[in-house]
Order: structure tokens, then C-alpha cells, then sequence
């Protein structure tokens, strides 16, 4: 299994630029989310999803939209990129039977983003 | 609201020696606690958890964790350090019937040889 594979690595953007992360994940896990992580602030949730075709907005949804067309896969789009969306991006998965919220996230390998 | 506070931003130990990262946490109802690891250039990887029973619950590397409801608080621990465990830990939180994790900001855990 390759898990949650997150593509690309590595993007440098120019201010105004959109673009679209790639998140995609072979353990046929419900629940997919997109975090980022800055320097001194740990992770912040940007989107989450339960399911194909459902969505919602986490802690820092601004500039940022989703879509889930698919149990396997949930990209997350930059509409318009700016400096201030300069980060590192995780999406992770988690299986969603059992009690709700007790099982661990898998987390891919991120993508870090420069926008200049 | 949930939160996640891990009040040290660093912490050193002498390889050998025990070590403790701490965390404390706010959410309303019964906390799902989770404790993750980065490595440089990483993703996080999963540690351990703490959703029901035991307070002290045993996890990868020889990791564990004590949930103390009383002080809020989910103490991850190992009583010797490697110089392989130095990475960024995270702690989490989200309340029962939610998926959705709450991370303190990391803390910095370098063992010294």
C-alpha cells in the first residue's frame, strides 16, 4: 500500500497564481483533511471531508477550496496564491468505523509551498 | 472550543537518560488524545493514543503516555532516550464524536550522545 501520497513535493507560485495540490490515498478511508504547518504554530486544519461528495471548512479555510469527488482522492485548490499561503501542506486520511474520532491519522508526505 | 498546549517549545535529555514531553488539553466531553512524531522533512507519523481505560497506554519506540484527567494532561515519556528519538512531537486532541484533531504547536526533543 503506498497510503496517502501527496503531490507535487515542492511548487514556488507567483502572487496571484492558482494551482491545485494533489492529495490521493489507498486505504479506503472516509474521513480526508488538509492541514498546514507553520513555523511556531504546529498544524491548523484548512478542510476536512467524511465522504465522497461532503465537505466543510476547518480553522483556516480563506483562500483555499475542496472538492471530493472520490473516496480516494481530495485536492485542494489555491485560487489565488499569496505570500501569506507560503507553508508546508499535509493531507491525512483516517478510517472511519468504530467510535468516531479514536482512530489515528495517516499523514502524507507533504508539499512545501513558496509563493513569491 | 478544543486546544492543545505543549509548553515547551525544546526540550534536551542525555541519550540514556528518561524523557518527557508535555501536553495539556481543553476540550468539552470525553478527549481522544493522540501523540505524533515528525522527522525532518516528513510527515507525522503516529505514536500512540489514549481514547478509553487504561491511563497509561504504550506505543511505538518504546513510548508511552499517562492521561491524567483530573490535570488535563497526556505526558508522553520513555524512560531512555536514543539519539534516534530526537525529532518534533505533536500532540492532539479532538472530543468524542468528532474527527476533528486539534495539535499543540510541537515540541523539539534532541537527545544528546
Amino acid at each position: 500500500n503506498a497510503g496517502v501520497t501527496q503531490t507535487p513535493k515542492f511548487q514556488v507560485l507567483k502572487t496571484g497564481q492558482s494551482m491545485t495540490l494533489q492529495c490521493a490515498q489507498d486505504m479506503n478511508h472516509e474521513y480526508m483533511s488538509w492541514y498546514r504547518q507553520d513555523p511556531g504554530m504546529g498544524l491548523r486544519l484548512i478542510h476536512y471531508s467524511v465522504g465522497a461528495g461532503i465537505t466543510d471548512q476547518g480553522e483556516v479555510p480563506n483562500g483555499y477550496n475542496v472538492s471530493r469527488s472520490t473516496t480516494e482522492d481530495f485536492p485542494l485548490r489555491l485560487l489565488s496564491a499569496a505570500p501569506s499561503q507560503t507553508s508546508v501542506y499535509f493531507c491525512a486520511s483516517k478510517i472511519s468505523g468504530g467510535l468516531v474520532g479514536s482512530s489515528e491519522a495517516f499523514f502524507g508526505q507533504g508539499t512545501r509551498l513558496t509563493v513569491v | 472550543a478544543q486546544s492543545v498546549a505543549q509548553p515547551e517549545d525544546q526540550v534536551n535529555v542525555a541519550e540514556g537518560n528518561p524523557l518527557t514531553v508535555k501536553c495539556t488539553y481543553s476540550v468539552s466531553g470525553n478527549p481522544y488524545l493522540f501523540w505524533y512524531v515528525q522527522y525532518p522533512n516528513r510527515g507525522l507519523q503516529f505514536l500512540l493514543k489514549y481514547i478509553t481505560g487504561d491511563n497509561l497506554v504504550k506505543g511505538s519506540y518504546g513510548f508511552e503516555a499517562e492521561f491524567n484527567k483530573s490535570q488535563t494532561s497526556f505526558h508522553l515519556k520513555k524512560p531512555s532516550a536514543l539519539v534516534s528519538d530526537s525529532a518534533l512531537y505533536f500532540c492532539a486532541v479532538t472530543r468524542a464524536g468528532s474527527y476533528q484533531l486539534t495539535f499543540g504547536k510541537g515540541t523539539k526533543l534532541s537527545v544528546i550522545p
